[in-house]
C-alpha cells in the first residue's frame, strides 16, 4: 500500500525560482495538510484542506500555496523560494478534518540558495 | 494563542529502563492527544492516542496518560529497546464539526544506550 507519496525527495533551489512539491494519497482521506519542519521548531502547519475544492491557510502560510483539484492531490507551491524556507516539508492527510489522526509522507528536503 | 510544550528535548535512557516525555497544553477544549515517532529519514508515524475522556491506555510498553485538570499528557515507554531510538511529538487536537486544529510539541530526540 503506497499511502502518500511526496515529491520530490530533495531538491535545491535557487532563490527567487518557484518550486512545487507534489503529494499523492491512495487512501481517500477527504483531509490533507502541508507541514514544514524545521530543527527545534517541531512539526508547523502551512496550509490544509478539509476535503476536495477547499483549502485554508494554517500557522505558517506566507510564500506558499496550495490547490486541491480532486482528493488525491495536494500540491504545495513556492512562487519565489526564499532562503529561510530551507526545511523539510511533510505532507499528511487524515481520514476526516475533524479525526485529529494524520498519516505522514516521507518528506520532502528543500534547500534554497 | 494554543500552545504545546514538549520536554526534554533530548532524553537518553539506558536499554531496559523507562522513558518518560511529558507535555502540556494551553486550549483546554482539546480533546484528542496522539503521539508520533519519527524515524531518521522518514515521517512521523502514530503510535498511540488518547481521547479527553480516558485518562490512562497502554498497548504493550507504551502507555499515554492524561490529566485534564492540569492539562499534561506524558508518554510512557518501559523496557526500552534500540528500535525505540528516535523523535517522539506530542500534540494537541481540538477536533470540532468539520475540521481539527492540531498543535505539535517540538519534540524530544530518545537515545537507548546498549
Amino acid at each position: 500500500t503506497a499511502g502518500i507519496t511526496q515529491a520530490p525527495t530533495s531538491q535545491i533551489l535557487a532563490a527567487g525560482r518557484s518550486m512545487t512539491l507534489r503529494c499523492t494519497q491512495d487512501m481517500r482521506h477527504n483531509a490533507m495538510y502541508w507541514y514544514r519542519q524545521d530543527l527545534g521548531l517541531g512539526l508547523r502547519l502551512i496550509h490544509y484542506s478539509n476535503t476536495a475544492g477547499t483549502t485554508g491557510k494554517g500557522e505558517v502560510p506566507d510564500g506558499y500555496s496550495v490547490s486541491r483539484a480532486n482528493t488525491d492531490d495536494f500540491p504545495l507551491t513556492l512562487a519565489s523560494a526564499v532562503p529561510s524556507q530551507t526545511s523539510v516539508y511533510f505532507c499528511a492527510s487524515s481520514p476526516e478534518a475533524d479525526t485529529g489522526e494524520l498519516f505522514f509522507g516521507e518528506g520532502s528536503r528543500l534547500t534554497v540558495l | 494563542g494554543e500552545n504545546v510544550e514538549q520536554h526534554p528535548s533530548t532524553l537518553s535512557v539506558q536499554e531496559g529502563d523507562s522513558a518518560v516525555i511529558k507535555c502540556t497544553y494551553s486550549d483546554s477544549a482539546s480533546n484528542y492527544f496522539p503521539w508520533y515517532k519519527q524515524e531518521l529519514g522518514k515521517g512521523p508515524q502514530l503510535i498511540i492516542d488518547i481521547r479527553s475522556n480516558v485518562g490512562e491506555k497502554k498497548d504493550q510498553r507504551i502507555a499515554v496518560t492524561l490529566n485534564k485538570t492540569a492539562k499534561h499528557f506524558s508518554l510512557h515507554i518501559t523496557e526500552t529497546q534500540p528500535e525505540d531510538s528516535a523523535v517522539y511529538f506530542c500534540a494537541a487536537t481540538l477536533s470540532y464539526s468539520s475540521a481539527s486544529k492540531i498543535i505539535f510539541g517540538s519534540g524530544t530526540r530518545l537515545s537507548i544506550r546498549p
